[in-house]
């Protein structure tokens, strides 16, 4: 069975320090989403593509994180720099046209 | 604003009952409703959908009915069992205006299953 792969699994960092995360779709999902999910909480949309432009970022912190998918296939999700209120999990979707399927998510922990 | 919430954030019952899990929403441009598990440390998992058209779906021990006329979801687990112990999710995708195709969660509810 097709699924979102997304690397890597855990990410420890110190603050100020660049991050990346990577996230490789189900093949022919033409949609993508980044979320951020804080625990306890449900997951909070960054960004959503439609092949390989932005839908929506409005909830991006656009002075520290971007993210790419320049070919409309996988993307990267990036923070410069990283912040300690940036814990938390990181989760990729991807979806075409109906259901929409998640990644394991990056555990990201700021120190 | 437009959002999804649950009624209740924790739910406990007994190994063979059956679990009711709700879900309110307030965009009324919603066509799809997906219902997910999540466990500690993983990502959320499909377990089912259901469009806009439809006022309920089966699928293998789950049943999720949507209320339009309330804008209600619940999803349904019959004869609920220890691994099904996880939050539980509601989502929603607009099908217009600005919000189209942006996968809205709500808070979730915390599903105990006592052996």
């Amino acid at each position: 069975e097709a699924e979102v792969a997304q690397s890597p699994r855990y990410k420890i960092t110190e603050k100020s320090q660049a991050v990346a995360f990577w996230c490789d779709p189900i093949s022919g999902h033409a949609t993508l989403y980044w979320y951020r999910q804080i625990l306890g909480q449900g997951p909070e949309l960054l960004v959503q593509f439609q092949d390989e432009s932005v839908v929506d970022d409005s909830q991006l912190p656009k002075d520290r994180f971007s993210a790419e998918r320049l070919k409309g296939v996988d993307s990267t999700l990036k923070i410069q720099p990283a912040e300690l209120g940036d814990s938390a999990m990181y989760l990729c979707a991807s979806r075409s046209p109906a259901k929409a399927f998640f990644g394991q998510g990056t555990r990201l922990t700021v120190v | 604003g437009e959002s999804v919430g649950l009624h209740l954030p924790t739910l406990s019952v007994q190994e063979g009952d059956n679990s009711i899990i709700n879900c309110a929403y307030s965009n009324s441009a919603s066509d799809y409703f997906i219902w997910y598990k999540q466990e500690s440390g993983k990502g959320p998992q499909f377990i089912i959908d259901i469009r806009s058209n439809m006022d309920k779906r089966q699928g293998q021990r789950v049943t999720v009915l949507l209320n339009k006329t309330v804008k209600h979801l619940s999803l349904q687990i019959a004869a609920t069992q220890p691994g099904d112990s996880a939050v539980y999710f509601c989502a929603e995708i607009p099908a217009g205006g600005t919000s189209y195709g942006k996968l809205t969660f709500g808070q979730g509810t915390i599903l105990t299953v006592h052996p």
